[in-house]
């Protein structure tokens, strides 16, 4: 089972603030790093997948880039609104195809 | 296209009874995970199916956890002489057999055993 970590574990920022959480993964066997979205009392949602070093992928003001090499991905949010509050989770893909989950970054976003 | 349907939502069992979990993947999904989630952590890995066979249960503990996803029907996840321990929320997940295919979640089951 891989290990997959994500920080910080929980942030807090105001409207309008542009942030970043990480996660990081083991490069054994990995395939692809996932992003999912995830409202409480909602079902976890996904936001990118990514495989090659040096992707980047972009939707609305949430995009990610994914380095391989030193097995990292970061997820940006630029100009955070209250709807972004939810729980940030990444996943490692292996050749396997079983997916791995990290513990999360929960995000709050103050009006 | 109906999502990934997982019920019950909740299940309450006492000490020593069985918890059996259904999850029907979305239509053409082949491949169904399973996850439980404990208070304060993420999502633990448990069991991966694919249909009539178990791809990967290094997740799932040893004893009185056993998964299937038949021919027909759902997949089940099945807890035998649960303990309060086992409580947690269970999350299955579907996906296509393509690369790069990600994951749909169910709304999970919320198990309390008392």
């Amino acid at each position: 089972i891989l290990n997959v970590e994500q920080s910080p574990q929980s942030l807090h920022v105001q409207e309008g603030d542009s942030t970043n959480f990480t996660c990081s993964f083991p490069s054994s066997n990995f395939y692809a790093l996932h992003w999912y979205r995830w409202e409480t009392a909602k079902s976890p949602e996904a936001l990118f997948v990514m495989t090659l070093n040096g992707d980047e992928k972009k939707k609305g003001r949430i995009s990610a880039t994914l380095n391989t090499k030193e097995g990292y991905s970061y997820l940006y949010i630029k100009g955070s609104q209250p709807e972004d509050s939810a729980t940030y989770l990444c996943a490692s893909q292996s050749t396997g195809n079983q997916f791995y989950f990290g513990t999360g970054t929960s995000l709050t976003v103050i009006p | 296209n109906a999502g990934v349907m997982q019920n019950p939502r909740h299940l309450v069992r006492r000490r020593g009874q069985e918890a059996r979990l259904r999850c029907s993947p979305m239509k053409g999904h082949s491949h169904v995970y399973w996850y439980r989630q404990l208070p304060e952590e993420g999502l633990k890995f448990m069991v991966y199916l694919q249909k009539e066979n178990i791809i990967d249960e290094s997740g799932m503990p040893k004893e009185r956890f056993s998964a299937e996803f038949p021919k027909e029907g759902p997949s089940i996840l099945r807890i035998q002489q649960v303990v309060r321990g086992d409580s947690a929320a269970y999350f299955c997940a579907s996906s296509r057999t393509e690369p790069n295919e990600k994951l749909f979640f169910g709304s999970g089951t919320q198990l309390s055993v008392l």
